[in-house]
This record gives structure tokens, sequence and C-alpha cells, in this order.
């Protein structure tokens, strides 16, 4: 299995700073025969279920604000939120579909 | 705009079999890739399988020997079985899918099943 370290564990920003969540697989989630990482992140605050905020470790879903971002490639990524708003306070975690089967990081506690 | 409802029985015993069914509404299902994934309590998710419109079914490894993923697209359902239950199967379980077969764009809103003597 791809084993999916994310870092750090917990992460506290000022409103209205950048917030960089890192995350890295134990081996390249890059295909070549498309040109694209397999790779998605997720938000999920306390009592729901996640939400998809990139995949393709790039695109931003439809409605998602864009001061969230992706990139990355190969075996490391990075999630970035350019200006921490208070709604964005949340677990975060990545997940690579490259290969079977899909893992998860342990997740990304952000905070105010 | 797709949405998940999805119900099973809460609480369980040690070796009975979990049964979640998963009801999609408001979108296509044929043509979706629908998936199961689960968290345990204060824990990360873990993928636990996958099956498409044709019902052909995917597992995780790991759980591959108690899982069961199945589909009636005559009611836009899919379910999932999982024998043998332990206290380790205790998680919220999550009916999730969408277009792509990759990512998972649509969520249920959880089942939180409990094994417990």
């Amino acid at each position: 299995d791809i084993v999916m370290t994310q870092s750090p564990n917990s992460l506290a920003v000022s409103l209205g700073e950048r917030a960089t969540i890192n995350c890295k697989s134990s081996q390249s989630v890059f295909y070549s025969s498309n040109n694209k990482n397999f790779l998605a992140w997720y938000q999920q605050k306390p009592g729901q279920p996640p939400k998809l905020i990139v995949y393709w470790a790039t695109t931003r879903e439809s409605g998602v604000p864009d001061r969230f971002s992706g990139s990355g490639s190969g075996t490391d990524f990075t999630l970035t939120i350019s200006s921490l708003q208070a709604e964005d306070v949340a677990m975060y975690y990545c997940q690579q579909y490259y290969s079977s089967p899909q893992t998860f990081g342990l997740g990304t506690k952000l905070e105010i | 705009q797709v949405q998940l409802q999805q119900w099973g029985a809460g609480l369980l015993k040690p070796s009975e079999t979990l049964s979640l069914t998963c009801t999609v509404y408001g979108g296509p299902f044929s043509g979706y890739s629908w998936k199961l994934i689960r968290q345990p309590p204060g824990k990360a998710l873990e993928w636990i399988g996958e099956i498409n419109h044709r019902g052909n079914t995917n597992y995780n490894p790991s759980l591959k020997s108690r899982v069961t993923i199945s589909i009636d697209t005559s009611k836009n359902q899919f379910s999932l079985k999982l024998t043998s239950v332990t206290a380790a199967d205790t998680a919220v379980y999550y009916c999730t899918g969408g277009s792509s077969g990759w990512w998972s764009e649509h969520w249920g809103q959880g089942s939180l099943v409990t094994v417990s003597s």
C-alpha cells in the first residue's frame, strides 16, 4: 500500500495569514501516460463528512474558494490556503488514488 | 445535485454482520463509481472498497475476506456487508461516490457503527 504522510499534525494560523499543509507519498503517484498526479485533498469539519476540495493534485473542485490551491508532483504535495478564514478551521486529508487500495494521510488539524 | 442517504444498524455485537445501504438521489447512478469509506473515532479515513454500475468490485485487501459490496441499479442503491465484526470495526461508515471513479465528490452523512458486547 502507498503510505501517505502529512505534516504538520496540527497547525495554528492567524486569520488572513497563509496556511500550508504538506503530504508525502511513499511512492510516486504521477502517471506519465496522462501526465497527472493521482492525489486529492479533503476538508472535514467536526460532525460532517469530508468535502473534496482538490483533485489531480492541483484542480480545485467546483465551488471551492480560490484561496485554496494544491501543488506538487511525484511524491511531494502541498495544500495552501492563501488567506485563512474562520470557516477554514477543519481537518485536512490527502488521498492517493494511483493504486489500490486508495489510502489517506492521517490528517492535519488547522486552527486559528 | 447528487445526495446519498445511508442507513444501517448502529450497535452490533462481536461476530455479527454489519449491513449498510446507501441510496443515491438527484443524479446519475449508472456510470458512477460508488465507494465505502470508514473512519474510526479520532482516526484517519480508510477505504473499504468500491463498485461500479456493472457490479464490478474492488476491495481493500485488509478487509477483503469479510467484505461484500453489492448494487441494485433498479433502486439506485449500493450496499455493504462486513462479516465477523470486532471492536476494531467501530467507526463512522460513509457512502461516497462520483463520476470520476477516482476521488469521492459526493458523501453520505455517515453512520456510526459501534461493536460492543
